[in-house]
């Protein structure tokens, strides 16, 4: 079975600090990787996407890729209280129509 | 760009009755979109896959009779769910990817059934 492990949290950082998220998948045929936001009662915002090893930087967001390991993480630099939300992970398979399996969502809290 | 939207936000009915939800995609032509499925505290689970012009592509699990999807356009998929009861109650969210990368997501539909 397709697979994507997250860990649900919550997750607490305070004001200011470094959050890493982590998701690990189980399908070596998946080559795409996106991070969702997703504010409680709300659908979820694309973040990030990410193909290959390595690290990706848009702002204060950085994913990380490795396929290898078969993980995949993200990490917010100055947290923010706005960014307390629901973070998922999903991965797309390669010939999979666009198909995206997402994992259960971490919650993070940004404490002031 | 890639603005997906969904109408209506939140819908209640009573059990036995059939409740429409309308995606669209306002700035960009999509051929395919997604519908979802989210129940409180749970992930996002794929339903079906909604193709322009042709049959929809239901997961495992789906029953095609009960949630009916029409692809009439290239902007338009609507997700019919019929003889709704309790249990269909759920966060209903449409996506759609417009160049073929990455999928954008709707403002997801309230279905609550009594």
């Amino acid at each position: 079975q397709k697979e994507v492990e997250q860990n649900s949290g919550p997750l607490s950082v305070p004001e200011g600090a470094i959050a890493s998220l982590n998701c690990t998948y189980s399908d070596r045929g998946s080559q795409s990787f996106f991070w969702y936001r997703q504010y409680s009662g709300k659908s979820p915002e694309l973040i990030m996407s990410i193909y290959s090893n390595g690290d990706k930087e848009d702002g204060r967001f950085t994913a990380q890729l490795n396929k290898a390991s078969q993980y995949v993480s993200l990490l917010i630099r100055d947290s923010q209280p706005s960014d307390s939300a629901t973070y998922l992970c999903a991965s797309e398979l390669t010939g999979g129509g666009n198909k995206l399996t997402f994992g259960t969502g971490t919650q993070l809290k940004v404490e002031l | 760009g890639a603005v997906v939207s969904q109408h209506p936000s939140r819908v209640i009915c009573k059990s036995g009755t059939s409740v429409k939800i309308e995606c669209r995609s306002l700035d960009f032509q999509a051929t395919t979109m997604f519908w979802y499925r989210q129940f409180p505290k749970k992930s996002l689970m794929l339903m079906a896959t909604s193709n322009e012009g042709s049959k929809a592509t239901y997961e495992q699990g789906v029953e095609k009779d009960k949630f009916l999807i029409n692809h009439a356009s290239l902007t338009l998929s609507t997700l019919t769910v019929t003889s709704a009861h309790p249990e269909d109650s759920s966060f209903y969210i449409c996506s759609a990817d417009p160049s073929g990368n990455e999928q954008f997501f709707g403002p997801g539909t309230r279905l609550t059934v009594l």
